[in-house]
């Protein structure tokens, strides 16, 4: 079956401006969630989503948001973008309880100049 | 979630086994261990999880320690294409609000040589 998608793959925006990354899960799966990737910080969390909630969130600033629809698709939207804000940002989804893994899609890639 | 050691790097020759190795000797009872890999600039790759007894999928052998203070994932007939930073993670099933978290730390560098 389809894994994760996620779109676009590459983007470049400037300082300042706004944007939206879109996840879509694995068929069946409801809970998605978010990482951002630096070569300096690793792997970190930003949020998770199960069934339209919130369930987690990490140690962000208010400028990262997120959401989910009732398909499970998800966004994320970094405003006011700055320079620290280049990263690979992940999506994950999974069935969401017990012992079911995380299944990750291949990334989008932002750069911020 | 309990914390995870595992070495910085390793190699290992094309054909023969890999055998990674984690610690995680803070474990709980109810924490299962898994492993992912990534590939460069692709996202991570699930490869298998267990909580106490060996597992085994098409990809991976999954060998957890009595005490479950360790476990080694081996590759049992590594390729050149297996070259990748691979993720120990250990997670509590507890479901509800920390699931969607995985704490990773910096993994181990697998390099495989023809």
């Amino acid at each position: 079956k389809a894994g994760v998608t996620q779109t676009p793959r590459y983007l470049i925006k400037t300082r300042g401006q706004q944007v939206t990354l879109s996840c879509s899960p694995i068929s069946g799966h409801r809970s998605v969630s978010w990482y951002q990737q630096t070569p300096g910080q690793g792997l970190q969390f930003l949020f998770e989503y199960f069934s339209e909630t919130q369930r987690n969130k990490g140690n962000f600033p208010g400028r990262f948001s997120g959401r989910q629809f009732s398909n499970s698709r998800s966004e994320m939207n970094v405003s006011t973008l700055e320079l620290g804000d280049s990263a690979l940002y992940l999506c994950a989804s999974s069935f969401g309880q017990g012992s079911s893994p995380l299944h990750f899609g291949n990334g989008t890639r932002l750069t911020v100049t | 979630d309990a914390k995870t050691t595992q070495p910085p790097s390793m190699d290992c020759a094309e054909g023969r086994a890999a055998n990674l190795p984690c610690n995680h000797s803070t474990i709980s009872g109810n924490e299962y261990v898994y492993w992912y890999r990534q590939i460069h600039s692709q996202g991570p790759q699930y490869i298998i999880h267990g909580l106490k007894n060996n597992e085994t999928n098409e990809m991976a052998s999954l060998i957890i320690t009595e005490d479950r203070k360790s476990s080694t994932l081996i590759l049992p007939h590594a390729t050149l294409r297996d070259t990748a930073v691979y993720y120990c993670i250990v997670r509590l099933d507890a479901g509800g609000t920390s699931y969607g978290k995985l704490t990773f730390g910096q993994g181990t560098i697998l390099t495989v040589h023809p």
